[in-house]
Order: C-alpha cells, then structure tokens, then sequence
C-alpha cells in the first residue's frame, strides 16, 4: 500500500496567516490526490482534488499544488472556521490511503 | 442535491458481525462508486473498500479477510459487513461517494458510531 506522510501533524498559527501543509507519498501518484477538512464532529469535506482543483463552493484562499510525490496544501489568510484537522488522500491505486493528519489550531 | 445517511446497530459484541447500511437520497447509485471509510476515536481515517453499482468491488489488505461491501440498487444503498470484530474496530463509519473508481470522495454521510464491547 501506498503510504501517505503528512507535515506538519499539528501546529498552531493566527488568523490572517498563510500556512502550508505537506503530504508525500511513499511512490508516484501523479496527480491523483485530494485534500479533506474536517471539523470536530463533522463529517470530513472534500476542498481539493487532482492535487490542484478547487472542488465548487470551497473558498479561493484554498490552493493545492504538486505531482509525482510530493504536494502541499496552501491556506493563504486564515479564518476561523479553517482551525481544522486536514487529511490528504491518494487514489491513484488501491487501496485509497490517507495522511495521518494535520490539525492546525489557534495560536 | 446527494445526501448519504448511515444506519445499524451502535453497539456490537466481539467476534460478531459488525453490519452497516448507507442510503442515497437525491440521486442515483447507478453509474457511480461508494465506499466506507472509517475512524477509531480521536485518530485518522482509514479506507475500508469500494463498490461500483454493478456490484465490483476492492478491499483494503488489511481487513479483505473480514469485509463484505455490497450495493441493492431498488434501494439505492450499499452495506458494509465486517466480520470477527474487536475493540479495535470501534470506530465511526463512513459512506461516501466517488464518480470514478480513482476518484475523490465528493459527497459523505455523516458518519454513524459503532462500539464494539461485551
């Protein structure tokens, strides 16, 4: 299986920062990598796909970029409905494994 | 506007069978994938398997042993049965939905709560 390793597994940062987070996968995914938020209680939702493609309704401040193993996921200015837990996911073979998480919380 | 909804027991005894139901409203299984995606108390999440609507499906090496996924398309829902469960399988259970087998999860449920304890 393929192993998705996520960076950092938590940190903390203020509203208005720009912060990035980074996933690698243990072998080539090319493109095939989406990112989750979830929120305590709730179900994960769906921000990124194909590394870079905002999925519809998910604010601009949100940017992916990457391909072959190593990606990120870009917040540019931090609100605070963004202190989260973020899980990469591949899909590019089964089975579909995610990152360990990243929880980034209010500093 | 898809929705998926979660159901079965919240409480399962060790070595039974652990047995999920994940219904679609809003819109057809037909034409798509759906899986069930797991995660243990204050952990991360874990893929359990795919179904296609035709009935095709993947597992995840680690549980294949154990997991059944099905799909009945007159009801518009798909099951998840995991077998010889233990503590380890107390988890919150997801279904989601895929357009393509490799293909992002776009739309889930919200997730149902099984224990398993004697």
């Amino acid at each position: 299986a393929i192993r998705m390793t996520q960076s950092p597994s938590s940190f903390s940062a203020s509203t208005g920062d720009r912060v990035t987070i980074t996933c690698r996968a243990s072998q080539g995914i090319s493109n095939y990598l989406a990112w989750y938020q979830q929120i305590p209680g709730k179900a994960p939702k769906l921000l990124i796909y194909a590394a870079s493609t905002l999925q519809s309704g998910v604010p601009s401040r949100f940017s992916g970029s990457g391909t072959g193993t190593d990606f990120t996921l870009t917040i540019s200015c931090l609100q605070s409905e963004d202190f989260a837990t973020y899980y990469c996911q591949q899909y590019y073979t089964y089975p579909h494994t995610f990152g360990q998480g990243t929880t980034l919380d209010i500093k | 506007q898809v929705q998926l909804q979660e159901s079965g027991p919240g409480l399962v005894k060790p070595s039974e069978t652990l047995s999920l139901t994940c219904t679609v409203s809003g819109g057809s299984i037909s034409g798509y994938y759906w899986s069930w995606i797991r995660q243990p108390p204050g952990k991360g999440l874990e893929w359990i398997g795919q179904i296609y609507y035709s009935g095709s499906t993947n597992y995840s090496p680690s549980l294949k042993s154990r997991v059944t996924i099905s799909v009945d398309t007159s009801k518009n829902q798909f099951s998840l049965r995991l077998s010889s469960v233990t503590a380890a399988d107390t988890a919150l259970y997801y279904c989601a939905r895929q357009e393509a087998a490799a293909a992002r999860s776009d739309y889930w449920g919200q997730g149902t709560l099984v224990t398993v304890s004697s």
